[in-house]
């Protein structure tokens, strides 16, 4: 079974613009949740869709935002970029079935450097 | 919300020692423990989860173990090689919420 795969790998943009990142999730899981990786912060919960809702968002600002389609793709949106945004952008995957309902299971992520 | 503490945050051992990283969580009802191995350029990989009805789980070479009363949990790793070498983060959930709040991570270096 393929893994959660994240597109693009590495990504670079300036101050003040926008950036999209997406991610398909294993085969039949339908929870994707997004987090932030820096080297400061660590790593911190972004947001959680499930069957195209969000369910739970963490403590970011609203310039980051997210969506997921009826395929369980999710994407996520960073507008005004800021140089703190610089980090790496990760995407995790849960399965539907009871029992494992909240095993989270981690894609490569998105290097995202903005300048 | 929720707060996870994770010691030490460097540790390096001779191939074939054993290694333990601890982590205390501040949220009682949290309920689900998760440890995660990252290596450089990767994401991070689960390698091995408890739930709060277990005191104890065990996977080959690793095991975790939990004291709810306490709120901590350890990550054991037996005979440990190189490629055990990389960043080991803890992390705590309710469950089935699947909000994980992770712990710093441990840069852990098994020399040959």
């Amino acid at each position: 079974k393929a893994g959660v795969t994240q597109t693009p790998r590495y990504l670079i943009k300036t101050r003040g613009q926008q950036v999209t990142l997406s991610c398909s999730p294993i085969s039949g899981h339908r929870s994707v949740s997004w987090y932030q990786q820096t080297p400061g912060q660590g790593l911190q919960f972004l947001f959680e869709y499930f069957s195209e809702t969000q369910r739970n968002k963490g403590n970011f600002p609203g310039r980051f935002s997210g969506r997921q389609f009826s395929n369980s793709r999710s994407e996520m949106n960073v507008s005004t970029l800021e140089l703190g945004d610089s980090a790496l952008y990760l995407c995790a995957s849960s399965p539907s079935t009871s029992g494992r309902r909240e095993t989270q299971y981690f894609g490569p992520g998105t290097r995202l450097l903005v300048l | 919300g929720e707060n996870v503490e994770q010691h030490p945050s460097t540790l390096s051992v001779q191939e074939g020692d054993s290694a333990v990283i601890k982590c205390t969580y501040s949220d009682s009802a949290s309920n689900y423990f998760p440890w995660y191995k990252q290596e450089l350029g990767k994401g991070p990989q689960l390698i091995i989860d408890i739930r709060s009805n277990v005191g104890e789980k065990k996977d080959q070479r690793i095991a975790v173990t939990l004291n709810k009363t306490a709120k901590h949990f350890s990550l054991h790793i037996t005979e440990t090689q190189p490629e055990d070498s990389a960043v080991y983060f803890c992390a705590a959930s309710r469950g089935s919420a699947r909000q994980l709040t992770f712990g710093s991570g441990t840069q852990l270096t098994v020399l040959p």
